[in-house]
């Protein structure tokens, strides 16, 4: 089975740096993705690591460790608009659907 | 820039009755995903479909559930008999074919509402 872990609720401040911790637990693995999801719509791709390191994309970065079965999504510059819901899913080695974790409240304050 | 597009945006249904809810995927994309999410609660996989059939599916896409690619560009979710647990916003996904970088990427979804 899998099991993805993430904390339920972060609050940051405008302008600041946040990391979101992910650690995993899965039969196989293909790949680690993040998903921002706004309330009542849809998950929208940020990032994906399939190998060790750092991957990064403007304001965001991904991070994962397979050995440790940990990744963390770090969101720089805080604007208010990254209030969301962030989703980290992993794809195990045998199959391409992916499994969500219950994913982390971003509350951003000003 | 394409995108998965879906309808109805809202569905309301009696207890019973049959629902089906539309996706049509990003044009070049070949596989096709159905995921489901209850109220505050984590977004579930149900099913993904290429080449014309099913290629996995997961314990909650039981018998009450099916999936067909009418034509070229629809990919459909039928609940055959609605239960008041199916009450869920449910999202289409497609992907490209080939690499392991194959992102999944999300229509707007249909929200459902059984009563």
């Amino acid at each position: 089975g899998q099991n993805i872990d993430q904390p339920t609720e972060m609050t940051a401040t405008e302008g600041a740096i946040v990391q979101i911790n992910c650690t995993y637990q899965t039969s196989g693995f293909n790949g680690l993705f993040w998903y921002q999801q706004h309330a009542g719509e849809a998950p929208t791709f940020l990032s994906y690591n399939v190998l060790d390191g750092l991957e990064e994309k403007g304001r965001f970065s991904s991070f994962l460790s397979r050995s440790k079965g940990y990744s963390y999504l770090l969101l720089k510059e805080l604007q208010m608009k990254d209030s969301a819901s962030y989703l980290c899913a992993v794809r195990s080695s045998s199959a391409r659907q992916l499994t969500f974790g219950s994913g982390t409240q971003l509350t951003v304050l000003p | 820039e394409p995108e998965v597009t879906q309808t109805p945006s809202h569905q309301v249904t009696q207890m019973g009755q049959e629902v089906i809810l539309r996706c049509v995927p990003i044009s070049n994309h070949l596989y096709f995903y159905w995921y489901r999410q209850i109220l505050g609660q984590k977004v579930e996989f149900l099913v993904s479909f290429y080449n014309n059939e099913i290629s996995e599916k997961s314990e909650i896409f039981d018998d009450q559930f099916s999936v067909e690619r009418p034509d070229g560009s629809n990919f459909t979710l039928k609940i055959r008999s609605t239960k008041l647990e199916d009450s869920a916003m449910y999202f289409c996904a497609s992907s490209a074919s080939g690499t392991g970088r194959e992102t999944q990427y999300f229509g707007p979804g249909t929200r459902l509402l059984v009563l």
